[in-house]
Parts: C-alpha cells; sequence; structure tokens
C-alpha cells in the first residue's frame, strides 16, 4: 500500500514562529508537491521538487521555503508564521511523468 | 499556463439522480487530465485520469469521464447517485511542458439529498 506521510494531522503555532511540516512518500517517485487548501480556492502550489535538492517554485511561495535532502522527504517551512498561513497544508508526490499523484492526509495548521 | 475551471462550487442532486461535474481546462500542449475526491478531514483521492488513447475514461466507484479536446473539457459523471459520495471533487491537469506539475481547480462539492 503506497503511502504519503505527513507528520502531523493538526498544529497550532503562534505568530512569528518557525515551522515545520514533514512528509514522508515511500513510493521512490522524483516529484514531491506541496499544497495548501483554502475554502473556495482549491489547491494552490506553494513548492514543487522534481529532485533531490532541486525545487521550484508554485504560485503561492511567499513566505515559504521548503528542503528536500534526501529523495524520500520534502520539507515545508514557514519562517516566520503569521495568521494568514492557517489553512490545510497537502503533501503529495508522483511519478516523473505525473501519471498520478498520491496524497498525505493533511495538515491543519492554525497559526493564533 | 495551464489553468482548470469548475462550474459551480457547489452542485446538489437527489439519490438516483444523474451527477455531473463540470471541469473545462487551458493548456498549450495535450494535457493529462484527472478528477481527485476528497472525503471530509482526508486527503485526495484519485477518481479517473485521462493521459492518452481512449477518451472515454472510467474511474472508481462508478464514475467516469469524457476528454473533449474540441470543448477543452473534462466532465465528470455518473449515472446514478449514492449518499457515499457526497464530497469534494477536484480536477486537475498536467503536462510535460510544466514540468507535471499538478494544476487544480476550486473544487465542486457535492450534496447527495435523499
Amino acid at each position: 500500500d503506497v503511502k504519503v506521510t505527513q507528520s502531523s494531522r493538526y498544529l497550532v503555532k503562534r505568530t512569528g514562529e518557525k515551522v515545520f511540516l514533514e512528509c514522508v512518500q515511500d513510493m521512490d517517485h522524483e516529484n514531491m508537491f506541496w499544497y495548501r487548501q483554502d475554502p473556495g480556492l482549491g489547491l494552490r502550489l506553494i513548492y514543487f521538487s522534481y529532485d533531490v535538492k532541486m525545487k521550484e517554485k508554485g504560485d503561492i511561495p511567499e513566505g515559504y521555503s521548503v528542503s528536500r535532502e534526501k529523495k524520500e522527504r520534502f520539507s515545508l517551512i514557514l519562517e516566520s508564521a503569521s495568521t494568514n498561513q492557517t489553512s490545510m497544508y497537502l503533501c503529495a508526490s508522483s511519478s516523473p511523468t505525473g501519471e498520478e499523484a498520491f496524497f498525505g492526509q493533511g495538515t491543519r495548521l492554525t497559526v493564533v | 499556463a495551464q489553468s482548470v475551471t469548475q462550474l459551480g462550487s457547489h452542485v446538489s442532486v437527489s439519490e438516483g439522480a444523474l451527477v455531473l461535474l463540470r471541469c473545462n481546462y487551458s493548456s498549450s500542449v495535450p494535457p493529462y487530465l484527472f478528477w481527485y475526491v476528497q472525503y471530509p478531514n482526508q486527503g485526495l483521492q484519485l477518481l479517473l485520469k485521462y493521459t492518452t488513447g481512449a477518451t472515454l475514461v472510467k474511474g472508481i466507484n462508478g464514475f467516469e469521464a469524457e476528454f473533449k479536446k474540441s470543448e477543452t473539457s473534462f466532465h465528470l459523471t455518473k449515472p446514478s447517485a449514492h449518499m457515499s459520495d457526497a464530497a469534494e471533487y477536484f480536477c486537475a491537469v498536467t503536462h510535460i511542458d510544466s514540468s507535471y506539475k499538478l494544476i487544480f481547480g476550486s473544487g465542486t462539492r457535492l450534496l447527495v439529498r435523499p
């Protein structure tokens, strides 16, 4: 059973904190993604990685950074959390040809 | 640039009625198209996909979708709605020119009335 695992289902952080969201996949996929999901806006791509140490900005990268030191792990970093980053965050992975993406269960982050 | 438009943020049908969820895309090159479903408090699950070949694709739970290049559409249908179909549905597009990044529509919440 293929898996994308996100380290936390729920997180509450304070404004200004540095926040790490972790994602691990066991499918040896090259591509990994971080999305943000907000009501009425669908999923918006924050960052995309197509290989170890390689990353590409998505549609809404401001306020976020990422790290991919190992193929199976893709981390999303909020350098200084703000209340407008309260959202559901979804991680996904896919093969190089993008024929199917597998998603984690999501992390609901609340910044207070 | 590629984009996806889903018409109707909410669709309500009676149990047993036809389900039709609309998706239009823009892409300058042949796309791969997907429908994903999300149940409450869960991640996304692939319903079906079109990559190449037959334009009518069948997915899980009795859903199907037809790729119509001339209309740039990929509408999702199911002949008879079931209560368990109530969920949010997302259409997505990707292609080689975008390094296979998945771009999603804004989603359609399907409500099924008894």
